[in-house]
């Protein structure tokens, strides 16, 4: 499968827990996006890569939200000291800079309890 | 501020016949539209796409319209069948990124 692959798929942690997401993208997709999602809402954009360089973060993305991608391959996504306004499937994709379409990963689903 | 609008969170339809989605725009400079699709649990999987120079892209039996002059776009699905039962999501394509609208429940009925 040469998807886009994250994990974990499902993490459950308690408030003010740090939970990490890791983003493996398609191999030769050189841009890297995280969007959330949340029951009743579209994905929503948080940050874009373009090789290792964030060039774009959303006003969503607060001081406790860090995103890496070090050598411009996978990608991973830190959320410290979670609160339950955090739980959301966290959603990874990838694309050329080619093509405009980008292509999503299965997610990773966050409940905070 | 919405960009992206889907106004019908939900739509059913007979199977066999046609689904029409609407989603309406309000940035003229998005110049690439999308419709997604999306399963519970899973990651949005892309579906068709159109560009601002067309108003029409057809694929199999999904068709998408753009109405430029209205901000306006449409994905028709003929015949519908069980396995369209998903949300679906239009999204427009800024300079760095996608911009989504909040979905439609399409509810294909036996």
């Amino acid at each position: 499968d040469t998807g886009v692959s994250q994990n974990p798929r499902h993490k459950i942690t308690k408030r003010g827990q740090n939970v990490t997401f890791r983003c493996d993208p398609i191999s030769e997709h050189n841009r890297l996006y995280w969007y959330r999602q949340t029951l009743g809402q579209g994905p929503e954009f948080l940050t874009y890569f373009q090789n290792e360089a964030q060039l774009e973060k959303s006003r969503l993305l607060s001081d406790r939200f860090s995103a890496e991608r070090p050598k411009g391959s996978f990608s991973t996504l830190e959320i410290q000291r979670t609160e339950q306004g955090d739980s959301a499937m966290y959603l990874c994709a990838s694309s050329t800079p080619l093509r405009n379409t980008i292509y999503f990963g299965e997610g990773s689903w966050l409940t905070v309890v | 501020d919405q960009q992206v609008k889907q106004n019908s969170p939900s739509l059913s339809v007979q199977e066999g016949r046609i689904s029409i989605l609407n989603c309406d725009y309000t940035n003229s400079m998005f110049d690439y539209f999308l419709w997604y699709k999306k399963y519970p649990a899973e990651g949005p999987t892309f579906l068709i796409s159109i560009s601002s120079i067309k108003d029409k892209n057809e694929d199999g039996r999904f068709t998408v319209f753009l109405n430029k002059s209205a901000k306006h776009l449409s994905l028709h699905i003929v015949p519908s069948q069980p396995g369209d039962s998903a949300v679906y999501f239009c999204a427009a394509s800024g300079p760095l990124r996608l911009t989504f609208g909040k979905g439609t429940h399409l509810i294909i009925q036996p």
